[in-house]
């Protein structure tokens, strides 16, 4: 059993369109994350939303956390050939960072 | 600051062979957790070493072991490998405050063939 569903898998947009991904689960998390990763290297981290509701922006990148803490969105804004990549989102339960559930992640490529 | 470094970065092994896998951990960093990815199961957790103990363990079968030591490098080794284990290992580390703000710096990984 998948705990956090990601939608959609893949994702092929032209340049300058926006587009959002979405995060879900049916369980509660401490935080959830966002990722990148690029072929060849490891997941980076973008974001991590910790408050029900919270909202974070990071330039062109938008992140919000479910009132619940159940789900997240990430949304872009006129989107680049850079934001190519694998964006995966990552839930905490309890206290330690040390054991994250990843969701199995949106590809994401933007044709210029 | 040096990055989290994994050895080796590519590794090709054949079915019933045992390998062992390398992560040294940012410097000052107490935490390091290890992930296998692969396309049909996405990131999955196999487990953490803080202070050369495993605090966190996932849902892996006893083939999959780990150790960390004094200066927090941890190796992680697989034994008797099956095809199902060619996979993209990654380890994160981070400095082990059990806080889940904080931040997990991840490795290249290491792509492992089991032929």
């Amino acid at each position: 059993t998948q705990l956090l569903e990601q939608s959609p898998q893949f994702l092929s947009i032209q340049e300058g369109e926006n587009l959002t991904v979405y995060c879900n689960s049916s369980s509660v998390f401490s935080s959830l994350q966002w990722y990148r990763q690029e072929p060849g290297e490891g997941p980076v981290l973008l974001v991590t939303v910790v408050t029900g509701g919270e909202v974070k922006k990071l330039k062109r990148l938008t992140f919000q956390f479910g009132d619940a803490r159940k789900d997240s969105s990430l949304h872009i804004t006129a989107a680049q050939p850079g934001d190519t990549g694998l964006y995966l989102c990552a839930g905490a339960r309890g206290g330690s960072q040390g054991n994250l559930i990843f969701g199995k992640g949106t590809k994401l490529s933007v044709k210029p | 600051k040096a990055g989290v470094t994994q050895t080796p970065r590519y590794l090709i092994k054949t079915r019933g062979q045992q390998v062992t896998l390398s992560c040294s951990p940012i410097s000052g960093h107490r935490s390091v957790s290890w992930y296998q990815q692969t396309p049909g199961q996405g990131l999955q957790f196999l487990f953490e070493y803080f202070s050369e103990t495993q605090r966190n363990k996932g849902n892996f079968p006893g083939r999959f072991s780990g150790r960390q030591f004094s200066n927090s490098r941890s190796e992680m080794n697989v034994s008797t490998l099956e095809l199902g284990d060619s996979a993209l290992y990654l380890c994160a580390s981070s400095l082990g405050l059990a806080s889940f703000q904080e931040t997990q710096y991840f490795g290249p990984g290491t792509r492992l063939l089991v032929l």
